[in-house]
């Protein structure tokens, strides 16, 4: 059974850093393509970015380019989303999604994590 | 960039038939995927590639696309189908990108 487990919920501080990860297990982990989705409260799902955790090819949504990194360790078969300097803004829910097909970066996400809240106030 | 417009909402009486548009330029040359997210659940796709259906969502579930418009389809709604719904694709110059929800009403 494919599965995406997320890392648990965040309390952080304006201007502190962050790295929330996201596991996988059922699969091969290196052999598909894994997403990264914004919704802040209320709102709809925005699109941050993808990464191939193969080889750590990665591609960032132009509004999320440079506010945020997303990483993979295959050998822990484990993604990763993290801030270095954390806004008010950033006050969130984050999911992970794994592409339901393994022949390239662009498709349906097939298999979604349980979503990690963060919030970030001072 | 590319632009996909949803309504923001949708209602319909059980056992009614509901039709949840996703408009864009030229929609109908990309694979359009839809998921369906209630409330304080991750999204669940429902339909993929303008028209298939995962493993365990039932028929009820259809999706079409053509022109600039793709529409999921829920035949003999029922209470439990209330939730938002998102379309989504992938474009060159947009890379993904999501639609700005429905949520479904069952009255």
């Amino acid at each position: 059974e494919v599965q995406l487990v997320q890392s648990g919920a965040e309390v952080k501080k304006p201007g502190e850093s962050l790295k929330i990860s996201c596991k996988g297990s059922g699969y091969s982990f290196s052999s598909y393509w894994i997403g990264w989705v914004r919704q802040m409260p209320g709102k709809g799902l925005e699109w941050m970015g993808i990464i191939n955790p193969g080889d750590s090819d990665t591609r960032y949504s132009p509004s999320f380019q440079g506010q945020v990194t997303i990483s993979a360790d295959k050998s822990i078969s484990t993604a990763y989303l993290q801030w270095s300097s954390l806004k008010a803004s950033d006050t969130a829910m984050y999911y992970c999604a794994r592409l339901r097909s393994s022949s390239g970066y662009y498709g349906s996400l097939a298999y979604w994590g349980q979503g990690t809240l963060v919030t970030v106030s001072s | 960039s590319y632009v996909l417009t949803q309504p923001p909402s949708v209602s319909v009486a059980p056992g009614q038939t509901a039709r949840i548009t996703c408009g864009g330029n030229n929609i109908g040359s990309k694979s359009v995927h839809w998921y369906q997210q209630k409330p304080g659940q991750a999204p669940v796709l429902v339909v993929y590639d303008d028209s298939d259906r995962p493993s365990g969502i039932p028929e009820r579930f259809s999706g079409s696309n053509s022109g600039n418009t793709a529409t999921l389809t829920i035949s003999r709604v029922e209470v439990g189908d209330e939730a938002d719904y998102y379309c989504q694709v992938w474009d060159s110059s947009s890379d993904h990108l999501f639609g700005g929800g429905t949520k479904l009403t069952v009255l």
